[in-house]
């Protein structure tokens, strides 16, 4: 089956750097892709990725390994704003996106 | 603005009602989608439509129903609300099957009692 693992939910502090880690399991691979959804809002693109390395655009980077399956999203600088959480999914062979259940990430201050 | 729209924002439904959900687009998007949020899971796809015309099914398709006569609008038809339908519903859009970017509209937040 297509599986997609986040951790459900992280703390940290303000102006600190926080890395979100996602696994995935899928039926082909079309490009990773990250979302940032604040509570009772929609889903916001943050990042691509389609190719191996580190993807940087501004205070966020996003890393791939196909071979290991992974991802991370990493945020720099945090800010009180960036508290939300955070959907990894992937998009399978037949360009459908397989959604993790998200990590809400709090930031204290 | 250019965006997607949902309507209604929220609603509570009597079960064994029927009720349709608005989806509509301005960006000239070919495809659109519906999806399901429910706590603790990923977002579930119920229909897609790759361009006007055509529709398939997705992941949780049963107890729910799509169109797509024109590429602006996409409702998304429940024949007959049971409780498991109670949810938050978000339509998106994306230029086409397979583009790096989907848009989400504001999500309808629906409860079947």
């Amino acid at each position: 089956g297509q599986n997609i693992d986040q951790p459900t939910e992280m703390t940290a502090t303000e102006g600190a750097i926080v890395q979100i880690n996602c696994t995935y399991q899928t039926s082909g691979f079309n490009g990773l892709f990250w979302y940032q959804q604040h509570a009772g809002e929609a889903p916001t693109f943050l990042s691509y990725n389609v190719l191996d390395g580190l993807e940087e655009k501004g205070r966020f980077s996003s890393f791939l390994s196909r071979s290991k399956g992974y991802s991370y999203l990493l945020l720099k600088e945090l800010q009180m704003k960036d508290s939300a959480s955070y959907l990894c999914a992937v998009m399978d062979s037949n360009y459908q996106l397989i959604w993790g259940a998200g990590t809400k990430l709090i930031i204290k201050p | 603005i250019a965006g997607i729209t949902q309507a209604p924002t929220s609603q509570i439904l009597a079960a064994g009602r029927r009720m349709t959900l608005r989806c509509t687009q301005d960006m000239r998007h070919n495809a659109m989608y519906w999806y399901r949020q429910d706590l603790g899971l990923g977002l579930r796809l119920i229909h897609y439509s790759n361009t006007a015309g055509t529709t398939g099914k997705g992941e949780v398709p049963d107890g729910y129903s799509v169109s797509r006569a024109n590429t602006d609008d996409f409702p998304l038809t429940l024949a007959s609300a049971v409780p498991s339908q109670t949810s938050v519903y978000f339509c998106a859009s994306s230029e086409g099957q397979g583009s790096t970017e989907a848009f989400f509209g504001q999500g309808t937040r629906l409860t079947v009692v």
